[in-house]
This record gives structure tokens, sequence and C-alpha cells, in this order.
């Protein structure tokens, strides 16, 4: 597996800010995914981040919300804009290595008051 | 899209009992189903997974099984202990050659509670 490292780990935001989150790996990887965990609940795909072309976005989620760079095969960004309160969750980067097998960065906790 | 079922959502054992958490899935061309342990406040971890031309794959204590057939699959746990206690999540994917480029759908997740 790949170790694979998220910053920040939390933030506290106010609303109609924007945040962006940096996810890195030691290695490089065929894919990575952007996931929302909102309280309590399970995992939600926000986007496939596609090197060197636009983001994939999963139904309900949009770039202009969540814009997604990556510019090589190691790094991605997640930029949450304009936030409320509704945005407070949990945001994973997840990496696949070659194969299916997605592993998980230690992930963002977001607060929008 | 895929959808994918999860129960139940929250099973509590004692210890050394075994636990069983069962996933349904709706696309038939899924074809790689992963199970994740989530514990409190930490990222979900991979432990153990099983592609659709195999029906049972144990890893000690821990065993999935497949039916493609009923588009179902189940995570046992057996001689289960406290450390246990997590949240689990399925998934489904077809795969990262598929057309949706190996994105997994998950279940809505299991809380286990394994009492001493």
């Amino acid at each position: 597996s790949a170790v694979i490292s998220q910053k920040p780990s939390r933030d506290i935001c106010q609303r109609g800010t924007s945040l962006t989150i940096q996810c890195q790996v030691d290695s490089q990887v065929t894919m990575m995914f952007w996931y929302r965990q909102q309280p309590g609940q399970s995992l939600t795909l926000i986007a496939t981040a596609n090197q060197g072309s636009e983001a994939t976005y999963e139904s309900g989620f949009v770039i202009d919300k969540f814009p997604i760079s990556r510019p090589n095969l190691t790094f991605s960004t997640l930029t949450v804009s304009n936030m409320s309160p509704e945005d407070s969750s949990i945001y994973l980067c997840s990496v696949a290595i070659g194969s299916d097998t997605q592993y998980f960065g230690p992930g963002t906790r977001l607060t929008v008051l | 899209g895929e959808n994918v079922e999860q129960h139940p959502s929250t099973l509590s054992v004692q210890e050394g009992d075994s636990a069983v958490i069962k996933c349904t899935y709706s696309d038939s061309a899924s074809n790689y189903f992963p199970w994740y342990k989530q514990e409190l406040g930490k990222r979900p971890q991979l432990i153990i997974d099983i592609r659709s031309n195999v029906g049972e794959k144990k890893d000690q204590r821990i065993a999935v099984t497949l039916n493609k057939t009923a588009k179902h699959f189940s995570l046992h746990i057996t001689e289960t202990q406290p450390e246990d206690s997590a949240v689990y999540f399925c998934a489904a994917s077809d795969g990262a050659g598929g057309t949706s480029y190996g994105k997994l759908t998950f279940g809505q997740g299991t809380i286990l509670t394994v009492h001493p």
C-alpha cells in the first residue's frame, strides 16, 4: 500500500469562505478519488480526479462547488467553495494503485460555522 | 448506477461469538467487493476484498462470501474480540477497467459492538 497524507487534518471555517484540501501520495498511483463522509454516515464519492484533465463528478456534485486539481500522479487538491454549515463533513481522498484496491487518506474534518 | 444495501445497521455480540454482516448490490456488472473497517476518528481501512471469480475468501478470523446470482455478499468474523468493535462498510465496483473506472459505491455501514 501507499503512504497517503492530507492537509489540513481539520479546520473550522466561516460560511461563505473556501478551503482547499491537499492529498499527497508517496508513489505514483493510477486513480485518485475524493469522498465525503457526513457525520455518522457512509462514504459518498464526490469525484474522480483525473491526471491532466477535468475531474469526473458524481451526481449531485458540481465543479463550481468542488473544484479539483490533479497536476501529477501523486498529488490532488479538492476545494470546498462558498461553504455553508451543510458542508461540515470529513473529506477523504483515496488512491488505487494499478488495481481496484483503494486506500484512504486520514481525512480532513471540516466544520463550517 | 450501483446501489448497495447493508444490514444490519447495528450489531451487538459477546466476545467469542461470530458476527455476520450482509450486503446486496444492484449492478450485475460489479465484480469487486471490498470491506472496510473504520474505528472512531480514523480512516476506513481495507480488511478483506473479493472478486467475482471467487466465491469465498478467508483471512484468519474474517471471511467474505459472494453469491453473484443473488447479488449479495457477506462478511463473517469469528471469535470476535473487543478490538473488532468499529463501523464496517461494504462496497461494490465494476473495477478499474469498467465503465465506472473503479469508483466504489458504499453500503450504509454497520456499527459492531463486541462486549467483553
